[in-house]
């Protein structure tokens, strides 16, 4: 199984500015990775898919980088509606063996 | 509009078998895989399974295996998940979500609560 661990746990950044959220993979999983934002009491949304694609809607300060078995999720500018749990997802293998890291808590500083 | 919508939260005793449900719209159901994700409660997202609903073909994470059933009835376009017996530690939401040939997740159901207790 392919372990995917995010760094920080909780991560505490003030409104406007930087956050950086990585995540690693226990051996390559090339660039089939999404991350994934979830508010309290909400589904998981789709933000970045192939480790660097925006999804559909999704603003532009939010970007993804990486490949292999390391990549980051920056979101350049916080914003208050931010401020959330974020997942990454590795799906490269077939036949599937998804998992997802344990989750990057991003708290108002 | 791609919409994944469950069954409502449930209530069982451990031991009671249990059939949640997902169903699509907006989109041709039977051309994209369903998979099933459980979230315990205050932690993180576990992938439980997947199914394409246009040949049922079936597919289990091994901590998963054995444990529920996803099936899916493509004529009215819903997805299933289903314990025959549940336990305490089956307590939790369970989303469904959708894929495609990419194989990440990018439409999601609002989730089914899950509560088990005596």
């Amino acid at each position: 199984e392919i372990v995917m661990t995010q760094s920080p746990a909780t991560l505490s950044v003030s409104p406007g500015e930087r956050a950086t959220l990585s995540c690693r993979a226990s051996q390559s999983v090339s660039s089939n990775l999404a991350w994934y934002q979830q508010k309290p009491g909400q589904a998981p949304r789709l933000l970045i898919y192939g480790a660097s694609t925006r999804a559909t809607g999704i603003p532009a300060r939010f970007s993804g980088s990486g490949s292999g078995t390391e990549f980051t999720l920056t979101i350049s500018s916080l914003q208050s509606e931010d401020f959330a749990v974020y997942y990454c997802q590795q799906y490269n293998n077939w036949p599937p063996e998804y998992t997802f890291g344990q989750g990057t808590k991003l708290e108002i500083k | 509009e791609v919409q994944l919508v469950q069954s409502g939260a449930e209530v069982k005793k451990p031991g009671e078998s249990l059939k949640i449900s997902c169903k699509g719209s907006g989109y041709s159901f039977t051309s994209y895989w369903i998979g099933w994700v459980r979230q315990m409660p205050g932690k993180g997202l576990e992938w439980m399974g997947i199914i394409y609903p246009g040949d049922s073909d079936t597919r289990y994470s091994p901590s998963f295996q054995g444990q529920v059933t996803i099936s899916a009835d493509k004529s009215i376009s819903t997805a299933y998940l289903q314990w025959s017996s549940l336990k305490a530690s089956d307590t939790a939401m369970y989303y469904c979500a959708r894929h495609g040939i990419s194989r990440y997740f990018d439409y999601w159901g609002q989730g089914t609560l899950v509560t088990v207790s005596s």
